[in-house]
């Protein structure tokens, strides 16, 4: 079964500071999912990616499949940012099926 | 087109009592998927319904939880005799099962307290 690390847990930037979020698993994948959890509880999905880079915004996600790592960055942070950011894999490894999360970061951008 | 959508969004009931949550996923979902979060924690696996085959059930905490879906539509997670440590966020989603798309879109969830 796959374990996911998130580092760090909680974070407080303030307005404009480029943010880095990190996830690392333990078995291998060819997806990997990063979420968005707002304080009112709702989830959404930012990215799915199963190689190099997606950009979204100022959302950019990047994975190394062979070091079993992604990232998160967020540039020009701004308040309404914060949020719960969490990593997610597939449990048995591979590309689908249920998920395992970490345990998320808790982003607080200060203006 | 329409989301992930879960009903219903607060349910408060006594401890002992039977709760039906329900889930309706985006249209063409073959996948569905059932989370929870209970407070100040993190996800996690609940049951896993994919087409036909049979669901995997390997997230479920106990006997009391148990869930259906009707082919590739409805999903209904159901608890019985509700336990304190029932109360938790209740997160459905669902993703399609093409090859190159295995998104996960979530619903908004039920928040359910038992009493």
């Amino acid at each position: 079964k796959n374990e996911v690390e998130q580092s760090p847990q909680n974070l407080t930037a303030q307005e404009g500071e480029f943010i880095t979020i990190n996830c690392s698993y333990s078995v291998g994948i060819s997806a990997l999912h990063w979420l968005q959890q707002h304080p009112g509880g709702g989830i959404v999905s930012l990215f799915m990616l199963s190689s190099g880079k997606k950009k979204h915004g100022r959302l950019i996600a990047t994975i190394n499949i062979q070091e079993k790592h992604s990232s998160l960055h967020i540039t020009a942070s701004h308040p309404r940012d914060s949020a719960v950011y969490i990593c997610a894999v597939p449990l048995y490894g591979g590309s689908q099926g249920n998920l395992i999360f970490g345990k998320g970061t808790k982003l607080s951008v200060k203006p | 087109g329409a989301g992930v959508s879960q009903s219903p969004s607060n349910k408060v009931t006594e401890k002992g009592k039977d709760v039906e949550l329900r889930c309706d996923p985006i249209s063409g979902h073959t996948a569905l998927y059932w989370y929870r979060q209970r407070l100040g924690q993190g996800l996690e696996f609940l049951i896993y319904f994919q087409g036909n085959s049979a669901p995997d059930k390997s997230g479920l905490p106990s006997d009391r939880f148990s869930a259906e879906r009707t082919g590739e539509s409805v999903s209904t997670l159901t608890i019985q005799r509700t336990q304190q440590e029932d109360s938790a966020v209740y997160l459905c989603a669902s993703s399609s099962s093409h090859l190159i798309s295995y998104e996960q879109y979530f619903g908004p969830g039920t928040r359910l307290t038992v009493t």
